[in-house]
């Protein structure tokens, strides 16, 4: 079965709205990592969050390990925050940069 | 300017041939990767080097190859390629060991079609 599931698998909002992306893991891990994909397909890392909150201008990531999930959050949305968002966990070794993505979380933000 | 440079960025092949994919990384990074992905298929990882070893390895085929001829290079031979070889294939490194975890930085990623 699927190691990492992300929810919703598409999202559409309006300029200006927050959202709230949800990912869980079947297995226990180590740690896990959130990153933006753009539209033409580059990959950006936004945050390593192994545990607890980490907040970066209007993104904001909550990992609770124990449960096995983290959220994103995005306030205020803006069209630039079109496209796909990714989790991706860590497990087995620690620091081994071998990472189990989800398949992703795709977001439309219209004006 | 992008600290992971991937080349080529497009690459059209004919099922059979052979191809290398170029990764070179400029943050100074001890560990580097290959990650695939596939239509409708998650990033998988394929490979991870460290110090220019080769520490553990995902890809079935033998026909997948990495290559360290520096600590900041890590290229991908493929051989014998196959239509289903058709993916985006993204390089990627980390510095282990550090405070803030190991956390990976992908190149832009060369996009492979195999017809």
């Amino acid at each position: 079965g699927q190691q990492v599931q992300q929810s919703p698998a598409s999202l559409v909002l309006q300029e200006g709205e927050n959202a709230e992306l949800q990912c869980n893991f079947s297995t226990s891990l180590n740690s896990m990592q959130w990153f933006y994909q753009r539209p033409e397909g580059s990959l950006v890392s936004l945050f390593y969050n192994p545990s607890g909150t980490k907040q970066s201008g209007r993104l904001t990531s909550t990992t609770v390990i124990k449960e096995r999930r983290s959220s994103l959050h995005i306030s205020s949305s803006q069209i630039t925050d079109s496209g796909t968002y990714l989790c991706a966990m860590e497990r087995g070794g620690a620091n081994t940069g071998k990472l189990t993505f989800g398949h992703g979380t795709i977001l439309r933000v219209h004006p | 300017d992008p600290k992971i440079i991937q080349k080529p960025k497009y690459l059209v092949a004919v099922t059979g041939s052979e191809k290398i994919l170029i990764c070179e990384q400029y943050l100074g990074h001890n560990a580097m990767y290959w990650y695939r992905q596939s239509a409708k298929k998650p990033l998988e990882f394929m490979f991870s080097y460290s110090y220019q070893k080769l520490m553990d390895n995902q890809t079935a085929s033998s026909r997948f190859q990495p290559q360290s001829s520096k600590k900041n290079h890590l290229d991908l031979q493929i051989t014998a390629l196959k239509p289903d070889d058709s993916a985006t294939y993204f390089c990627a490194s980390s510095q282990e060991g550090g405070g803030w975890g190991n956390t990976l930085y992908f190149g832009e990623g060369s996009r492979l079609i195999v017809v």
